[in-house]
Parts: C-alpha cells; structure tokens; sequence
C-alpha cells in the first residue's frame, strides 16, 4: 500500500537554530499538507500545496516557515529561527482527490 | 467553516467490550476521516468515509450525512486498542484541508 513517509521520526533543535522537515509523498498526489499538534492539542493546519506553489496557510505558518518541493518528490517544511512554542508533532499528508494520506509525523523539541 | 465535536473525551473499557465513539461535523462533507494515535504520536489512518458504512477487522465506521454524524465502533476491544481516535473532515466544502476534532482517548484494561 502506498504510504507517506516522513523524517527525521524526531528532532532536538537550539532556540534559534533552523530545522528542515522531510515528507515524501505519494507519487501520484497532487495536493500536499503541513499539519502540527502541540503536545495535549488538537491537530491544526499549517499550509497547502499545490501546483508547486502554496496553496493556503495558516495565521501560524508566517515569515518563519516556508515550504519547498525541490525536486518534485520531497516536500519540505522548513522553520528558520526555532522557538520554544514550535515544539510539536508536524504531519505531512497528500491527497489525490479526497482521501488524505499521513505520515508518521515528525516530533521537534525546540530547547 | 467548520466545526467538529468527538464524545467522549476520554473512555475506560474492559477488553472485550463494545465502544463507540461519535464526532458530529456542522457543515456538510465529502468526506470523514477516522484517524488513530498512538502514544508515540504518530497518525495512522484508519477510514476515510462519503456515506454508509466501512468495516475493517474489529473496526466498523458509520456516517449519516443527513445528520452530520459518524460513529466509530470496536467490537471485542482489546488493551492494544489503546489509542487516541481522531475524527477529521475538511474545513469547508471546496478545500481539501482538514479540521480535526480534540480526539478520545481510549484505554481498554485487561
């Protein structure tokens, strides 16, 4: 069965350090999501993708995340400066039409 | 935009027991997602639904769309069902992101 895969499975990152979070999606979807938990919350959307391009973002997903599909098979959530209200579990998940696919996630703990 | 509401929020059974857990949506869907996590965090996906009814092992989902309501059942429970069940559908009828609601925390002892 196809699946989505993310790594790392988890990050410990500095305040203030840069991190890259790594989906790959299935090959044939079009539309691809960032989603995030913070630990004893609910899931909550961060951004979408489509056609190479962000679709629509969140009030969360400002100038310090940007997404990237750079060589058309993995899609990137990058966060340039940490802090510590960014530690959370990330999701990424692709849709070909209706039907969501997820990944295991990616917990960052921000110190 | 809408809204999601699971009950319970948190649910303690014997294994063996039958479980159902709820999640009512306000605006109308193409589709419902029932997702499970486990303590380790990650999301497996375990239905996606437009109408009727899906079944899958000791896992059976339901949806009346008229009611704006599914329900997620677990025959025969067992201690390994232990998870967090998460209802989500789409923020509104023409985006495909999803909104989720708080999940159940379900606990089957021995």
């Amino acid at each position: 069965e196809p699946e989505v895969t993310q790594t790392p499975s988890h990050q410990v990152t500095q305040m203030g350090q840069e991190v890259i979070l790594r989906c790959v999606p299935i090959s044939n979807h079009l539309y691809f999501y960032w989603y995030r938990q913070i630990l004893g919350q609910k899931v909550e959307f961060l951004v979408s993708f489509y056609n190479n391009e962000i679709s629509e973002k969140s009030e969360i997903f400002d100038d310090q995340f940007s997404v990237e599909r750079p060589d058309g098979s993995n899609f990137t959530l990058k966060i340039r400066s940490t802090k510590l209200e960014d530690s959370a579990m990330y999701f990424c998940a692709s849709q070909l039409r209706t039907e969501a696919f997820f990944g295991q996630g990616t917990r960052l703990t921000v110190v | 935009k809408n809204e999601v509401e699971q009950s319970p929020q948190n649910l303690t059974a014997q294994e063996g027991e039958f479980i159902t857990i709820n999640c009512s949506y306000s605006v109308g869907i193409s589709a419902l997602h029932w997702l499970q996590q486990h303590p380790g965090g990650g999301i497996v996906s375990l239905f996606m639904l437009s109408s009727g009814k899906k079944k899958h092992g000791r896992l059976i989902a339901t949806i009346n769309i008229q009611e704006k309501h599914s329900s997620l059942h677990i025959t025969a429970s067992h201690p390994r069902d232990s998870a967090v069940y998460i209802c989500a559908v789409p923020y509104s009828t023409n985006t495909g992101k999803l909104i989720f609601g708080q999940g159940t925390t379900l606990q089957v002892k021995p």
